[in-house]
């Protein structure tokens, strides 16, 4: 079945930094790939997503972009502020009808101040 | 608008003892339903999902199982907990049809002892 793993497992930078998680993914029929974040004792919840159609996607300072051939996609975060400070999971969805998400093992981002 | 409701937020339950962890959906009809595990500092292990009434498939064999007796209502449930069945536990919804964000409820905090 799908795998996902994810790099790297901690991340801390300086307020104003940028940062990048990469993933890398083993089923190449995978063609979903959602970010989510994760507050202390919360639920995930999304933050962006891209589809196998499509390279790259932004929305104002995260961006996400995707490497079919090398079945690989990362998350980007610029001007990080402390608020970003969380758990980020990627993930990945099979072609079929069940939507079944296979997760990461998460990073967890602290911005300092 | 849809929602999803988990129950109880949090939950202290003896080695031997039963679980049974509820979800329900509201304002869909038909949609995928999963059972997620997150040890701590752990990534999101999927344990089970459906695509209909009755029809469940299990991701990881262990001291789990689940049902789907209405087309609303998910339920994780276990005849003896073990220690290792300690986590947070979430439930995860999506349309049907698969390849779309998956909404999570707010988890339960099981803490066997």
């Amino acid at each position: 079945g799908e795998n996902v793993e994810q790099h790297p497992s901690t991340l801390s930078v300086q307020e104003g930094d940028s940062a990048v998680i990469k993933c890398t993914y083993s089923d190449s029929a995978s063609n979903y790939f959602p970010w989510y974040k994760q507050e202390l004792g919360k639920r995930p919840q999304l933050i962006i997503d891209i589809r196998s159609n499509v390279g790259e996607k932004k929305d104002q300072r995260i961006a996400v972009t995707l490497n079919k051939t090398a079945k690989h996609f990362s998350l980007h975060i610029t001007e990080t502020q402390p608020e970003d400070s969380a758990v980020y999971f990627c993930a990945a969805s099979l072609t079929s009808n069940t939507g079944k998400l296979i997760f990461g093992q998460g990073t967890t981002l602290q911005v300092k101040p | 608008s849809q929602t999803i409701h988990q129950w109880p937020a949090t939950l202290v339950q003896p080695v031997g003892s039963p679980l049974s962890l509820e979800c329900t959906v509201e304002g869909t009809s038909n949609p995928n339903l999963y059972w997620y595990r997150q040890a701590a500092g752990r990534g999101l292990q999927l344990l089970f999902y459906s695509v209909g009434i009755g029809q469940i498939s299990s991701e990881v064999p262990q001291n789990l199982s689940a049902s789907r007796p209405q087309d609303r209502q998910f339920i994780l449930s276990s005849k003896k907990l073990l220690l290792s069945d300690s986590g947070f536990y979430l439930c995860a919804w999506s349309v049907v049809g698969g390849n779309t964000e998956a909404f999570f409820g707010q988890g339960t905090r099981l803490t066997v002892v």
